[in-house]
């Protein structure tokens, strides 16, 4: 099993809907991150998380919103999806030594 | 401009060449680099994690690093199509999971059979 699961894996939405990206971890890692990707700009953090208690807005935080309901889960919501939100979108843990894990990441269109 | 600049591509080579990814940076506290591989439709993975200046080397694999000039980069020897992905640089100032990494844009490789 994947040690960095997300879901859903592919979305389409409209415009001023509110949607959420789920992030489950079984690497046991407090260090948590989202980030997205586009091309020309290449990975981008939106936010980040060092433990249940600690969140933290990364680069191009306005527009999303997290919530790290245990250890193991750090989910990402657009509270009005717009159109320039439209991305691929990555869910990230960290181990105490610096290595970065990735889950398989969620495509994710705005119309 | 950006901490980390690293071209675009597309870098299109024949198997069994020799391969070069770089990438320049403008933070001087940047002092662990990493390379990721990331395939079509899938998350980045963690090719190479290296320390300061100097090489390091797996398999097919060779990670150089040049603080003096501020720029790292990724060798691959004997190339293979199952190479054919993106590849990202990223690095940071701490080596701890406080400090975020800076990511380059990654560069898209095709090795052709």
């Amino acid at each position: 099993d994947a040690d960095v699961t997300q879901t859903p894996r592919n979305r389409i939405t409209k415009t001023g809907k509110r949607i959420m990206l789920e992030c489950s971890q079984t690497k046991g890692h407090d260090r948590m991150y989202w980030y997205r990707q586009d091309p020309g700009l290449g990975l981008r953090l939106i936010y980040y998380s060092f433990d249940v208690k600690d969140i933290n807005k990364g680069e191009i935080s306005d527009g999303y919103s997290v919530s790290r309901q245990a250890q193991a889960k750090f989910s990402l919501s657009l509270e009005s999806a717009i159109p320039n939100q439209t991305a691929l979108y990555f869910c990230a843990t960290r181990s105490l030594a610096g290595e970065q894990y990735f889950g398989p990441g969620t495509r994710l269109t705005v119309t | 401009q950006k901490e980390v600049e690293q071209d675009p591509g597309p870098l299109s080579v024949p198997e069994g060449a020799i391969v070069s990814l770089n990438c320049t940076y403008s933070n001087s506290a940047f002092q662990y680099f990493m390379w990721y591989r990331q395939y079509s439709r899938k998350g980045p993975e963690l090719l190479m994690y290296t320390y300061s200046s100097g090489n390091k080397e797996d398999g097919r694999f060779t990670a150089q690093v040049d603080k003096s000039s501020k720029y790292i980069s990724l060798f691959i020897r004997d190339s293979q199509p199952s190479d054919s992905a993106t590849y990202l640089c990223a690095m940071s100032a701490v080596k701890t999971s406080g400090s975020r990494l800076t990511f380059g844009e990654g560069t898209q490789l095709t090795v052709n059979p």
